[in-house]
């Protein structure tokens, strides 16, 4: 079975630059998270979706991110312009979510992402 | 405000032994409790999970034990392997939506020495 898929793996890129993370879920999952691990702040949830709707996106830092879930199947990460305090690993997790039966999350592997 | 609040931050474990983990919860409504197993370059992964109608669950060397007057649950790794040297993270969901969100501890890193 493939599991969440990530892309791409690493991301270098310039300050000020933007930055598209991809991710696909499995399939069949109605729910989608966004999350960003760093050292110091642990593993911190952006922004999720239930059925490519955005359901709670208080976890976005700036303006400057932004996450778009145009179908079942895809979801985006952007940042723009980027930062370097930006760097991290960011993760794509999915769920199946339905009544009161808490499903577990599946995560990718991960989008570690450097600015320079 | 945070949901869900881990301890250790790190632990170190020799081989054959019992490796604790203990998490703590404010929110009375949860009612689920997954753990999760992250290796370096990899995303988390479901490891063991229980729901608060039982006290505790095991599943190999691994088991949840889960004290819900105390609102405390922990993880216990009997025989410790080098190989479970990781990252572990207790977590919880939101009872306020059943959209699957979770609330993460800061995580555990578990380190085996052979």
């Amino acid at each position: 079975d493939a599991g969440v898929i990530q892309s791409p793996r690493h991301e270098v890129t310039e300050m000020g630059q933007e930055v598209t993370l991809r991710c696909k879920p499995i399939s069949g999952h109605n729910s989608l998270f966004w999350y960003r691990q760093t050292m110091m702040r642990g593993l911190e949830l952006l922004i999720y979706f239930n059925n490519n709707v955005p359901i709670d996106d208080s976890g976005m830092p700036e303006d400057r991110f932004s996450a778009k879930m145009p179908n079942a199947s895809f979801s985006t990460l952007k940042i723009q312009p980027s930062e370097p305090r930006d760097s991290a690993v960011y993760f794509c997790a999915s769920s199946f979510s339905q009544g009161a039966l808490n499903q577990p999350q599946h995560f990718g592997d991960g989008t570690r992402l450097s600015i320079l | 405000q945070q949901q869900v609040k881990q301890s250790p931050q790190s632990l170190i474990v020799q081989k054959g032994g019992i490796s604790i983990i203990n998490c703590a919860y404010e929110n009375t409504a949860f009612d689920y409790f997954p753990w999760y197993q992250q290796f370096p370059g990899k995303g988390p992964a479901l490891l063991i999970a229980i729901r608060p109608d039982v006290s505790e669950k095991k599943e190999g060397r691994f088991t949840i034990s889960f004290n819900k007057s105390a609102k405390q649950f922990s993880l216990h790794i009997m025989d410790s392997q080098p190989g479970d040297s990781a990252t572990y993270f207790c977590a919880a969901p939101d009872r306020g939506s059943t959209l699957g969100r979770l609330y993460f501890g800061r995580g555990t890193q578990l380190t085996v020495w052979p």
